[in-house]
């Protein structure tokens, strides 16, 4: 199956700082990635739909300004947390569609992001 | 907006018991319903991807139902092992087929 990669897998920052997390599809190519968050003992929460060459899509209650994605490749999209806080403290998947019509996906390692 | 709802929210068996849960969705505008296994901070892993009414699939000790026309999957777990311990989510694709919808998860525990 195809494979899509994330990192860092681990992040420790101080409040105040940023973060970028990218998230690569290695052997496939994606127009289109999906960027998750999982709030502590909840299910995946949709945040943003990450276009390549066009801006991202976010769902109803993301901060675009907080959370800025870049999807500059066919093969790479970030997500950048811009001044974190320990809220923002997670786990962050992303996942990339196959292109069949069942639109599985394929989903990163995950990153986990603790802001002190 | 699609709703993805599953049931129960969590469940508790022994060791060798079979368990099932399920995952409703709308049954208008169908595309696919995904089951995925998930450790908390770990990548899901996909079980089932399902598309057509009446389907069955089946992975070892788990198998998955589907009925598209009342908007129901039901997953099955035979012979519950702890390792089977995780959180079960099932998933549809939105009326644009953009991205999945996921449900909130069936956490289950299984005791030794």
């Amino acid at each position: 199956g195809a494979v899509v990669s994330q990192h860092p897998s681990r992040v420790i920052c101080k409040s105040g700082t940023s973060v970028k997390i990218e998230c690569r599809s290695l052997d496939f190519q994606a127009t289109t990635m999906f960027w998750y968050r999982q709030f502590p003992k909840q299910s995946l929460m949709l945040m943003a739909t990450s276009n390549e060459g066009s801006k991202a899509t976010y769902e109803q209650g993301v901060e675009k300004d907080k959370f800025l994605i870049n999807h500059a490749s066919l093969t790479l999209s970030t997500l950048t947390v811009t001044s974190a806080h320990p809220e923002d403290s997670s786990f962050y998947i992303c996942s990339a569609p196959d292109r069949g019509p069942t639109y599985e996906q394929y989903f990163g390692p995950g990153t986990r992001l603790t802001v002190t | 907006i699609l709703n993805v709802e599953q049931s129960p929210q969590s469940l508790h068996v022994q060791e060798g018991d079979s368990t099932n849960f399920t995952c409703s969705f709308p049954s208008s505008n169908f595309y696919a319903l995904h089951w995925y296994r998930w450790e908390t901070a770990k990548s899901p892993e996909a079980l089932f991807v399902m598309t057509l009414n009446g389907d069955e699939k089946k992975k070892g000790r788990i198998s998955a139902t589907l009925n598209t026309k009342e908007g129901y999957s039901y997953l099955y777990i035979k012979g519950s092992q702890p390792e089977d311990s995780a959180t079960y989510l099932c998933a549809s694709p939105d009326k644009y087929g953009n991205k999945l919808v996921f449900g909130a998860g069936t956490i289950l525990r299984v005791k030794s």
